[in-house]
């Protein structure tokens, strides 16, 4: 089975902190992606990667950056963690998009700023 | 661009009762149609998914047809369980994009 792992289930940290969020797919997938998710708001693309050193805006990348050094590793930043950051965030993986294939999630990660 | 539509519920239906969860969308060509679904405080997991027009996906019970006519991918089942209860994700991959999802429908099964 395809795995997903998120680096922790919950987190709290202080306004102003640097968060390092990790999420690592065993499958030798191409692309990983991070979402966040709301209540009311569904899931919202962050970042994206379709490859090693490669990384793509999605729809909310403010205050956000990621790290792609190895295939299997993708890391979202919160350069400076704010209350509105406050979420859950969910790493998925994909083989490549030129191909039918469905995304795997991991567990997600329910951050909360303080 | 691409967009999915969806019930946004909640949806409360007792036991044994009939699901049916409204699910269209809007993209060119043909995209691949995924339900994805979403325990408390668990990541989502694919339920079933469709590749081309006319196709059924179906896992666990549940049954999606992709109805290019329509533009259409309602999520049903015929006989829910208390177990079912979670929120249910319409999505969409196509070709050159990412994937798009829907809403959520959140589905409460009472005893």
């Amino acid at each position: 089975d395809v795995k997903v792992t998120q680096s922790s289930r919950y987190l709290v940290k202080r306004t102003g902190e640097k968060v390092f969020l990790e999420c690592v797919q065993d499958m030798d997938h191409e692309n990983m992606f991070w979402y966040r998710q709301d209540p009311g708001l569904g899931l919202r693309l962050i970042y994206f990667s379709y490859d090693v050193k490669m990384k793509e805006k999605g729809d909310i990348p403010e205050g956000y950056s990621v790290s792609r050094e190895k295939k299997e590793r993708f890391s979202l930043i919160l350069e400076s963690a704010s209350t509105n950051q406050t979420s859950m965030y969910l790493c998925a993986s994909s083989r490549d998009r030129g191909r039918v294939a469905e995304a795997f999630f991991g567990q997600g990660t329910r951050l909360t700023v303080v | 661009g691409d967009s999915v539509t969806q019930m946004e519920g909640p949806v409360t239906l007792s036991e044994e009762a009939f699901l049916t969860i409204n699910c269209t969308y809007t993209a060119t060509g043909y995209p691949s149609l995924f339900w994805y679904v979403q325990y408390p405080g668990e990541g989502l997991q694919l339920l079933l998914k469709a590749t081309k027009a006319d196709d059924k996906g179906s896992n666990k019970g549940f049954e999606a047809t992709y109805r290019k006519e329509t533009t259409s991918f309602h999520l049903e089942k015929g006989s829910v369980q208390v177990s079912d209860s979670a929120v249910y994700f319409c999505a969409l991959f196509h070709y050159g994009q990412n994937f798009v999802f829907g809403p959520g429908t959140r589905l409460s099964v009472l005893p």
